[in-house]
């Protein structure tokens, strides 16, 4: 089945800094990537929706400055946490599809742990 | 955002049982996938479902997409202790919703030998 690739599985960071997550399709081309979020024993929450060289649509609560996606390619979407705190500390899951009528795969997922 | 209702929360069963969940909705859905996830790992698809009343199974997974389309069930038959983990249903509405999947609250089952 195709692949789905999150870096890194796992990072610490330091209350104010900003960290980068990416995720990568390894054998096909992903025209939409989402991202969710989720907290501790929760479900997952959609965070945006991006699609490949045009803006992401985030999820109404989400704030676009504090949660940056960039879909640049085909196989590469990156979110970036700006000012991370605390309150930011949770598993962060990808996923990609590609054109027509296929369900997304999922990558393993992230998790951050701002202190 | 909205969630689907799931139940049961958790379930404790023993090796060999059957087990039953369901997820429901005061929307329609025009699609019910069921996932499985594991600890510190994404989702992984088990089932799909795209028209109401449909029946699938995945070899000891079945799964309903329910004929009103606010509701769907996975059961899982004789069950084995690699059944550990959370169960989510998501549900899709392709009118107006784009590609965008609403997740289950999630049944987290355990397995006892």
């Amino acid at each position: 089945g195709a692949v789905v690739s999150q870096h890194p599985s796992r990072v610490i960071c330091k209350s104010g800094t900003s960290v980068k997550i990416e995720c990568r399709s390894l054998d096909f081309q992903a025209t939409t990537m989402f991202w969710y979020r989720q907290f501790p024993k929760q479900s997952l929450m959609l965070m945006a929706t991006s699609n490949e060289g045009s803006k992401a649509t985030y999820e109404q609560g989400v704030e676009k400055d504090k949660f940056l996606i960039n879909h640049a390619s085909l196989t590469l979407s990156t979110l970036t946490v700006t000012s991370a705190h605390p309150e930011d500390s949770s598993f962060y899951i990808c996923s990609a599809r590609t054109r027509g009528n296929t369900e997304a795969f999922f990558g393993q997922g992230t998790r951050l742990t701002v202190v | 955002g909205q969630q689907l209702n799931q139940s049961p929360q958790s379930m404790f069963i023993q090796e060999g049982e059957d087990v039953s969940m369901n997820c429901t909705s005061s929307s329609i859905f025009n699609t019910w996938l069921w996932y499985k996830q594991e600890p510190g790992e994404g989702p992984v698809l088990l089932i799909a479902l795209y028209k109401a009343g449909e029946l699938t199974s995945n070899g000891r997974l079945t799964a309903q997409f329910g004929i009103t389309r606010k509701d769907s069930f996975l059961n899982i038959s004789a069950s084995i202790p690699s059944d550990v983990g959370i169960y989510f249903c998501a549900g899709r509405i392709l009118t107006g919703g784009g590609n965008k999947l609403t997740f289950g609250t999630g049944t987290q089952l355990k397995v006892e030998l």
